[in-house]
């Protein structure tokens, strides 16, 4: 399954609002999760199940679609939150990643 | 808290095996609906899964990958493995081991840091 994200990067200030959108191809139902990757550093999990927040993430960060478009909002851009964020489709063998969006100032 | 950590050489010469085993410190390692997961990513670019364990030692591949690739759990230990074979400079890449979560959607909620691997001569 092929995913997509875009923009592949943009700029943001603090406070700003920020989506990020990812296309699968098929589509996936539900099935797919947003993870933040600070530099240097593991990815971490922010949204399973497209929409459901994962323990102790942040409630600024939020992620809807089904199908083919899901976005991934984050409500009120904080410092710590620049960053790049992958999705992954988990509804197909192999899963896969999208190639990645870079959040930065 | 889950806790993983991934070691090995860091520096494989073309040709050779990769090898590297990931420490799992905290939970269950069989059960609990959990599998375990090595992902990689080469300098600058995306992340690609390599397999998914199952506790019972069952794997599964990446198609890509997967006529070079061997993953294998030892619970009492509490680690499970990595091995790629035949590595060439494609290979290169820091080497992520995680946690999926299988009675989920298997996203992966707990990572460990990573490790470089380098192949050159």
């Amino acid at each position: 399954i092929q995913l997509t994200q875009s923009p592949s990067s943009l700029s943001a200030s603090v406070g700003d609002r920020v989506t990020v959108t990812c296309r699968a191809n098929p589509g996936i139902s539900n099935s797919l999760a947003w993870y933040q990757q600070e530099p240097g550093k593991a990815p971490k999990l922010l949204i399973f199940a497209a929409s459901t927040l994962q323990s102790g993430v942040p409630s600024r960060f939020s992620g809807s679609g089904s199908g083919t478009d899901f976005t991934l909002t984050i409500s009120s851009l904080q410092p710590e939150d620049f960053a790049t964020y992958y999705c992954q489709q988990l509804d197909s063998y192999p899963p896969t990643f999208g190639p990645g969006t870079k959040v930065d100032v | 808290q889950v806790q993983l950590q991934e070691s090995g050489p860091g520096l494989v010469k073309p040709s050779e095996t990769l090898s590297l085993t990931c420490s799992v410190s905290g939970g269950s390692m069989s059960g609990g609906g959990h599998h375990w997961t090595w992902i990689r990513q080469p300098a600058g670019k995306g992340l690609e899964w390599i397999g998914r364990l199952y506790g019972s030692g069952n794997a599964v591949y990446s198609p890509s990958l997967k006529r070079r690739v061997t993953m294998s759990v030892d619970t009492s230990k509490r680690q499970f493995s990595l091995e790629v074979r035949s590595v060439t400079a494609a290979d290169t890449a820091v080497y992520y081991c995680g946690r999926e979560r299988g009675y989920s959607g298997y996203e992966v909620d707990f990572w460990g840091q990573g490790t470089l691997v380098t192949v050159s001569s």
